[in-house]
């Protein structure tokens, strides 16, 4: 079957920096995105890699390891704003999206 | 309006109702999706639309039904649900399905219960 595991919850620092994994097995590979959800708002979309390696946008960055089947996003300067849940889906063979069950970040301050 | 809108935000309903929800997107986007989201569990593909076609149905039960008039409406009709459907129902829509490089803009949900 096709799987995305990620962490259930992290709790992090406001100021200091929160690294989010993603580990996948899914049938065939077309990319990998991520999504942030605010409590009771639509998912938003942050990010998007295929090909092996790291993206940078700002202050957040994405990498992925498409023979480990795995990836991690990559938050800097946490902020208070940053608490939401990560979504992780990977589009298989079928160009579907195959969503993990996502990871709630908690920033204190 | 702006982006992807669904209406209503809530709905209550009870198991014999019938209701439907409605989703528009002024993004000029070909594709429309239904998802379902449950508390900690992965997002549920449903229903998918591109060109106003059903491609996919992920063997949904038959007291959903959807409904595409055209690329920018996209509605699912609710009727004899069961209580485990409660859930929040969420709609995006991207520029075509079946394609990695266009990512999926998403609404605010349709927050279900069925007592």
């Amino acid at each position: 079957g096709q799987n995305i595991d990620q962490p259930t919850e992290m709790t992090a620092t406001e100021g200091a920096i929160v690294q989010i994994n993603c580990t996948y097995q899914t049938s065939g590979f077309n990319g990998l995105f991520w999504y942030q959800q605010h409590a009771g708002e639509a998912p938003t979309f942050l990010s998007y890699n295929v090909l092996d390696g790291l993206e940078e946008k700002g202050r957040f960055s994405s990498f992925l390891s498409r023979s480990k089947g795995y990836s991690y996003l990559l938050l800097k300067e946490l902020q208070m704003k940053d608490s939401a849940s990560y979504l992780c889906a990977v589009m298989d063979s079928n160009y579907q999206l195959i969503w993990g069950a996502g990871t709630k970040l908690i920033i204190k301050p | 309006e702006t982006g992807v809108t669904q209406t209503p935000r809530h709905l209550v309903m009870g198991m014999t109702n019938k209701k439907s929800l409605k989703c528009e997107q002024h993004l000029g986007h070909n594709a429309m999706y239904w998802y379902k989201q449950s508390a900690k569990k992965p997002l549920e593909l449903m229903f998918v639309y591109n060109f106003k076609e059903q491609t996919e149905n992920n063997s949904v039960p038959s007291r959903f039904s959807p409904e595409c008039p055209n690329s920018s409406h996209l509605f699912l009709h609710l009727h004899t649900l069961q209580p485990e459907d409660s859930a929040l129902y969420l709609c995006a829509s991207s520029q075509r399905a079946g394609d990695s490089s266009y990512e999926q803009y998403f609404g605010p949900g349709t927050r279900l219960t069925v007592t």
